[in-house]
């Protein structure tokens, strides 16, 4: 099976301008996530879809990250404007679903690195 | 607050020897708990995932183990080679949470 695709790998920008990340998961999963991967940290969960819903969103900095999943399947990441803090890696992956009776891993895209200057 | 560290942060080996990484968690009441390999510059590769109902799992010469009421998790490494250096990290799901909590990581280096 396709894996979680992600796109641009790699982005540079000054401060003050915007960025978009896009992922497209696993064919079939209901449950998108964004990450965000400071150099030296675990990855820390920005926002959680289920299907075009929102799950959580509570550690997403929503005065400038903003994330949408249209029709359930392919997703958005926006950053207006980024911040030099905002250098990291996004990283997107998916799952099944997330509902307490259903016990599935989560599948990791290749992430995009932003680097803000 | 779920927190969970991963200890030691840094491994450097010699090639072909048993490693183990470890994971804990201020929180026994897990749902399931996964293991996850980054490499530099790439995302996370799942490795294994251990249910709450279960002890062990393990894949070629991998094998994790899950101590719920001691807040505990090992990855075991078997005859280590230098394409296992990487970071491994691990990632804990509560019962009645739809968020895995992840530790910073273990990174690795075999040299040959």
């Amino acid at each position: 099976e396709a894996g979680v695709a992600q796109s641009p790998r790699y982005k540079i920008i000054e401060k003050r301008q915007s960025v978009a990340f896009w992922c497209n998961p696993i064919s079939g999963h209901a449950t998108l996530y964004w990450y965000q991967q400071i150099l030296g940290q675990g990855p820390k969960l920005l926002i959680q879809f289920q299907n075009n819903g929102v799950v959580d969103d509570s550690q997403l900095p929503k005065d400038r990250f903003s994330a949408e999943r249209l029709k359930g399947v392919d997703s958005t990441l926006k950053i207006q404007p980024a911040k030099l803090e905002d250098s990291a890696v996004y990283l997107c992956a998916s799952s099944l679903g997330i509902s307490l009776g259903q016990n599935y891993g989560y599948t990791f895209g290749s992430g995009t690195r932003l680097t803000v200057v | 607050k779920q927190e969970v560290t991963q200890i030691p942060a840094a491994l450097s080996v010699p090639e072909g020897e048993n490693l183990v990484l470890n994971c804990s968690f201020t929180d026994s009441a897990i749902y399931n708990l996964q293991w996850f390999r980054q490499d530099p510059g790439k995302g996370l590769t799942s490795l294994l995932l251990i249910q709450s109902s279960q002890r062990e799992q393990t894949s070629g010469r991998l094998n994790a183990s899950l101590d719920k009421s001691s807040g505990r998790s090992t990855l075991y490494i078997a005859a280590s080679q230098p394409g296992d250096s990487a970071t491994y990290l691990c990632a804990v799901r509560l019962g009645g949470s739809y968020i895995p909590t992840f530790g910073r990581g273990t990174s690795l280096i075999v040299h040959p």
